[in-house]
């Protein structure tokens, strides 16, 4: 079975563009999140989406966006891009939204460089 | 406020031996405790978890322990093998979706 997957894998970008990433998740898993790992640091939560609506989000700004589709694939959008999110972008994908006792499975990331 | 820490930036161990990562929390509310692992171009995989309720969990090589009154939990890895070498994080949640990470081990096992 395929595991989460996202693209484009690589990505180069310049200040004040924007940039769309994509994720699809495992077969059969409804809720997706998105995760921002910026080098030397661990993965910082952006946002969730289950059954395409936002379940949360975490200390972002407006600039970052995103949405799921009824299929569950999901897109980060960001907005103004700044030197400082350049990053690699995790997507995991689990069952349900409800809680993290269900397990989440990541995708290999977008690595995002902004100059 | 990194609410999740891990204060070893590496850990080199010697095939055979035992590996032991630690990581400390600041939040009283976190109830799971999660390790994952992750290699080069790849995402994060889930290791073993722990729920509040729990002292010690087990699983094949790799035991974790939760020590809540120092808000500390470990893990261990025997016998270490060349293929754990990777990046470990610790992760926590309060019963809900958000994972908090820490910054992660990077592990060397020397054969």
């Amino acid at each position: 079975d395929a595991g989460v997957t996202q693209s484009p894998t690589h990505l180069i970008k310049t200040r004040g563009q924007h940039v769309t990433l994509r994720c699809s998740p495992i077969s059969g898993h409804k809720s997706v999140s998105w995760y921002q790992q910026v080098l030397g640091q661990g993965p910082q939560f952006i946002f969730q989406y289950y059954e395409k609506e936002e379940r949360g989000r975490g200390n972002f700004p407006d600039r970052f966006s995103a949405r799921q589709f009824p299929n569950y694939s999901s897109e980060l959008n960001v907005n103004a891009l700044l030197l400082g999110d350049s990053a690699l972008y995790l997507c995991a994908s689990s069952l349900e939204g409800q809680s993290s006792y269900n397990e989440q499975f990541f995708g290999p990331g977008t690595r995002l460089t902004v100059l | 406020d990194q609410q999740v820490k891990q204060n070893s930036p590496s850990l080199s161990v010697q095939e055979g031996r035992i590996s032991i990562l630690n990581c400390d929390y600041t939040n009283s509310m976190f109830d799971y405790f999660l390790w994952y692992k992750k290699y080069p171009a790849e995402g994060p995989t889930f290791l073993i978890s722990i729920s509040s309720i729990k002292d010690k969990n087990e699983d094949g090589r790799f035991t974790v322990f939760l020590n809540k009154s120092a808000k500390h939990l470990s893990l261990h890895i025997v016998p270490s093998q060349p293929g754990d070498s990777a990046v470990y994080f610790c992760a926590a949640s309060v019963s809900d979706y958000k994972l908090s990470f820490g910054a992660g081990t990077t592990v060397t096992v020397r054969a």
